[in-house]
């Protein structure tokens, strides 16, 4: 079955330092992967995603991810954390199941203290 | 990027009552739009597809007279939660793609609140 994980329901880290939130991801053929942030009582943004060519895939606010085929692993980074960073952040497989629909993980909340 | 628009952003009804919501892609053409469910604290649940000029499709356990979807052009689609109960209420969110495959732009989301 097509899936994708994400293990931590909760990420802490200091401002000014890197963070790493992680995402798995169980699909067939070649995956089409997102990552997406939400803001209290706001729809989804759009990160970044990687459809093909370069692993290592840059998005908006400075935040990038690494696409690891033999981990099947799509982990988000960013090198320097804000306050301002605090979202619940979504990794989502785009799948064709006779027709394309997205799969979404379970969620991270990010919480950067000052 | 592209935008889409969903209204209202809050509503309050009465148990019994329906409520629509709007979904509207403002600068692309979507054949396709998707209707989400999100409780709180947790992920987004797809409810359906839905697509222009036909029938929705609905995942499995999404009652389908309970969740009524339109798509009646290819920059709007409506769902309507008819006679709703307190147990409706949810934060509702719809999405778009430009293209398949594409990243999904997603409205701002609607928060009911049936009493």
């Amino acid at each position: 079955a097509q899936s994708v994980a994400q293990p931590e329901d909760q990420v802490n880290v200091a401002e000014g330092n890197p963070l790493t939130v992680k995402c798995t991801y169980s699909v067939s053929g070649n995956p089409y992967l997102f990552w997406y942030v939400q803001y209290p009582n706001r729809g989804l943004q759009f990160l970044l995603k990687y459809i093909t060519g370069d692993n290592l895939v840059k998005g908006s606010y400075g935040f990038e991810a690494e696409f690891n085929k033999s981990q099947t692993s799509f982990h988000l980074k960013k090198p320097s954390a804000l306050v301002s960073d605090s979202a619940l952040y979504f990794c989502a497989v785009s799948v064709n199941t006779g027709g394309f629909k997205t799969i979404f993980g379970a969620g991270t909340r990010l919480f950067v203290k000052a | 990027g592209a935008v889409v628009s969903q209204h209202p952003s809050r509503v309050i009804c009465k148990s019994g009552t329906s409520v629509k919501i709007e979904c509207r892609s403002l600068d692309f053409q979507a054949t396709t739009m998707f209707w989400y469910r999100q409780f709180p604290k947790q992920s987004l649940m797809l409810m359906a597809t839905s697509n222009e000029g036909s029938k929705a499709t609905y995942e499995q356990g999404v009652e389908k007279d309970k969740f009524l979807i339109n798509h009646a052009s290819l920059t709007l689609s409506t769902l309507t939660v008819t006679s709703a109960h307190p147990e409706d209420s949810s934060f509702y969110i719809c999405s778009a793609d430009e293209k398949i495959g594409a990243e999904a732009f997603f409205g701002q989301g609607t928060r009911l609140t049936v009493v």
